[in-house]
């Protein structure tokens, strides 16, 4: 399978606890981008990476969040001290040409349950 | 500020024509985008609008104005398996120099009856 990967599928934590995703975008792909959706709503940006640089960091984001994307291929996306605000899908998408195309190919996502 | 305003429910039954509409109001506005999201899957793409008109890949076909501010998509011979939540994003301009992002609606609930 050559799509975008993410795991863990699902994770069920405690407030106050750390959790850590992973996301594997498509190997040519040179952006990389984290959404996050709540039920009913659409996804909302979270951050990109263009390569290894994070370009853009939503004000949706607090100091809690931190993504990183070592040596511009697999990306972490951490959060600090969970809370119950924070349950939510994560989702990560990747392209190449998404300046021209509108495109971009998302994972099945992480879903986050803080209890 | 950014918004994008989708009708929330839409019901129809198979066989019939569809049309899902967006107004958007962005700083910043480089095409519209449309996305299908099943229950529980990943949102994946159907089309893009950078210029206004009609765009029309098989079923599906979407619409622009950019004077307007407003878009649609149009689902015709709808099937069952198009029972899904449809969103439409705005691609434009991210805070990172240049380098862009998408900026999605809430959501249509596309509901096909039999």
């Amino acid at each position: 399978d050559t799509g975008v990967s993410q795991n863990p599928r699902h994770k069920i934590t405690k407030r106050g606890q750390n959790v850590t995703f992973r996301c594997d975008p498509i190997s040519e792909h040179n952006r990389l981008y984290w959404y996050r959706q709540t039920l009913g709503q659409g996804p909302e940006f979270l951050t990109y990476f263009q390569n290894e640089a994070q370009l853009e960091k939503s004000r949706l984001l607090s100091d809690r969040f931190s993504a990183e994307r070592p040596k511009g291929s697999f990306s972490t996306l951490e959060i600090q001290r969970t809370e119950q605000g924070d349950s939510a899908m994560y989702l990560c998408a990747s392209s190449l040409h998404f300046a021209n195309t509108g495109e971009l190919f998302f994972g099945e996502g992480s879903r986050l349950t803080v209890l | 500020g950014q918004s994008l305003e989708q009708p929330s429910e839409v019901t129809a039954v198979e066989g019939a024509i569809v049309q899902i509409n967006c107004t958007y109001q962005t700083s910043g506005f480089y095409g519209l985008s449309w996305y299908q999201q099943h229950d529980g899957g990943a949102p994946t793409f159907l089309s893009y609008n950078a210029l206004d008109g009609l765009e029309e890949t098989g079923r599906f076909s979407s619409f622009l104005s950019r004077s307007d501010s407003y878009g649609y998509l149009l689902l015709q011979e709808l099937q069952m398996k198009d029972s899904a939540s449809y969103f439409c994003a705005v691609l434009g301009p991210g805070g990172g120099g240049a380098t862009n992002k998408l900026i999605f609606g809430t959501g249509t609930l596309l509901a096909v009856q039999p």
